[in-house]
């Protein structure tokens, strides 16, 4: 059963501040990795992906991925209260996708 | 407008009553999926299809059932529910090119069996 592990919060953070969100996947194999956004009573909507080690910025996000210790997190910066919602870490095992739990972030003005 | 739609967006439903949820996509992609999501337990994988007539389990499959006869439907099928499958259900689909293939999803169907 391959795994992925979130930390489920609930994480407060200050309007303006950094949040920061952290995965870690069991499956040494997985190839894609993603986060997606969640908020209450809809649909997920994906934020970021990356595949390669490193970091991947898009704007307020920056993926990093560590492949070695298996472990890929999601930084928001400037955070707004928009940004108040679940966060799922997925991740690609073969065919397949798997999900964490989530993260439940309250940005607070 | 490229789209994912789920119907019904609501279902209650008693024991062992068949039914089906509908999923259509209409961005001609390969890759179709269902997931059910749980409080606690996430977003787990049912079933899905690579492509037409190519499906396959995911984590989840005991007591679902699934079909791809047309790349832009993904019918799920419940052919005895059980209380044990109320959830909030989801369809998803994405184009299969290389590592990064995004996973678009439908607005959900929440399913009550009593």
């Amino acid at each position: 059963q391959k795994e992925v592990e979130q930390n489920s919060g609930p994480l407060s953070v200050p309007e303006g501040a950094i949040a920061s969100l952290n995965c870690t996947y069991s499956d040494r194999g997985s190839q894609s990795f993603f986060w997606y956004r969640q908020y209450s009573g809809k649909s997920p909507e994906l934020i970021m992906f990356i595949y390669s080690n490193g970091d991947k910025e898009d704007g307020r996000f920056t993926a990093q991925l560590n492949k070695a210790s298996q472990y890929v997190s999601l930084l928001i910066r400037d955070s707004q209260p928009s940004d108040s919602a679940t966060y799922l870490c997925a991740v690609t095992g073969g065919n397949q996708f798997y999900f964490g739990t989530g993260t439940s972030l309250t940005v607070i003005p | 407008e490229a789209q994912v739609t789920q119907n019904p967006r609501y279902l209650i439903t008693v024991t062992g009553k068949k039914l089906t949820v509908t999923c259509s996509q209409n961005m001609n992609h390969e890759y179709m999926s269902w997931y059910r999501q749980d409080p606690g337990l996430g977003l787990r994988q049912i079933y899905y299809s690579m492509n037409v007539e190519v499906t396959d389990k995911g984590d989840v499959p005991e007591g679902y059932k699934v079909s791809r006869k047309e790349k832009r439907n993904f019918p799920l099928i419940l052919e005895s529910p059980s209380p044990n499958q109320t959830s909030l259900y989801f369809c998803a689909s994405s184009a299969n090119r290389g590592p990064s293939y995004e996973q678009y999803f439908g607005p959900g169907t929440r399913l009550t069996v009593t």
